[in-house]
């Protein structure tokens, strides 16, 4: 399977635990994405990486988070002391970066099954 | 402030006909549209992808439109399948950007056998 995959697929932990998901992008893919989503919303714009540089980061994140993309392949999501807030499913995803005015096409990105947080 | 927005939050439909999903955007930037498909807890699948260069795209059963004068788009299934049954999402990005897509809230589609 040569999708994005990310892991673990399910944690439940106690508040005020630190949690760190990680995820494995598409070999060829340049930026990877990690978005949050909760029952009843789409999905919500957390960060992004081109390459192993964090270029982006939605004010969503707060400083308990931190995404780590160290040598441009995998990244680790880490939440700090975690609150019942936290609880949702985290999604992972990665792009070919081939978008843009140059090719008039967009960057489509593929996402991997998410990573479920429960914070009780 | 929600940039893309799915007003109907559920659609039923009979096995065999048309499914019509909506979307709307408020960002005159977009110039790049996705469709998802998304199973209960399972990340989305992409079904569909289309650039403001175009007002059309066609994939099988599943084809795309854009109004960009209206900013809408609407993703059509024919015939619909029970298995289409699904959460399905719109999604924009402005591709000069690149680093951010910004999704609706879903439609929930219900294919009745």
């Amino acid at each position: 399977d040569t999708g994005v995959s990310q892991d673990p697929r399910h944690k439940i932990t106690k508040r005020g635990q630190n949690v760190t998901f990680r995820c494995d992008p598409i070999s060829e893919h340049n930026r990877l994405y990690w978005y949050r989503q909760t029952l009843g919303q789409g999905p919500e714009f957390l960060t992004y990486f081109q390459n192993e540089a964090q270029l982006e980061k939605s004010r969503l994140l707060s400083d308990r988070f931190s995404a780590e993309r160290p040598k441009g392949s995998f990244s680790t999501l880490e939440i700090q002391r975690t609150e019942q807030g936290d609880s949702a499913m985290y999604l992972c995803a990665s792009s070919a970066g081939t978008g843009g005015v140059y090719t008039r096409s967009g960057n489509t990105i593929y996402f991997g099954e998410g990573s479920w947080l429960t914070v009780v | 402030d929600q940039q893309v927005k799915q007003n109907s939050p559920s659609l039923s439909v009979q096995e065999g006909r048309i499914s019509i999903l909506n979307c709307d955007y408020t960002n005159s930037m977009f110039d790049y549209f996705l469709w998802y498909k998304k199973y209960p807890a399972e990340g989305p699948t992409f079904l569909i992808s289309i650039s403001s260069i175009k007002d059309k795209n066609e994939d099988g059963r599943f084809t795309v439109f854009l109004n960009k004068s209206a900013k809408h788009l609407s993703l059509h299934i024919v015939p619909s399948q029970p298995g289409d049954s699904a959460v399905y999402f719109c999604a924009a990005e402005n591709s000069n950007t690149g680093n951010q897509f910004y999704f609706g809230t879903g439609t929930s589609l219900t294919v009745i056998p």
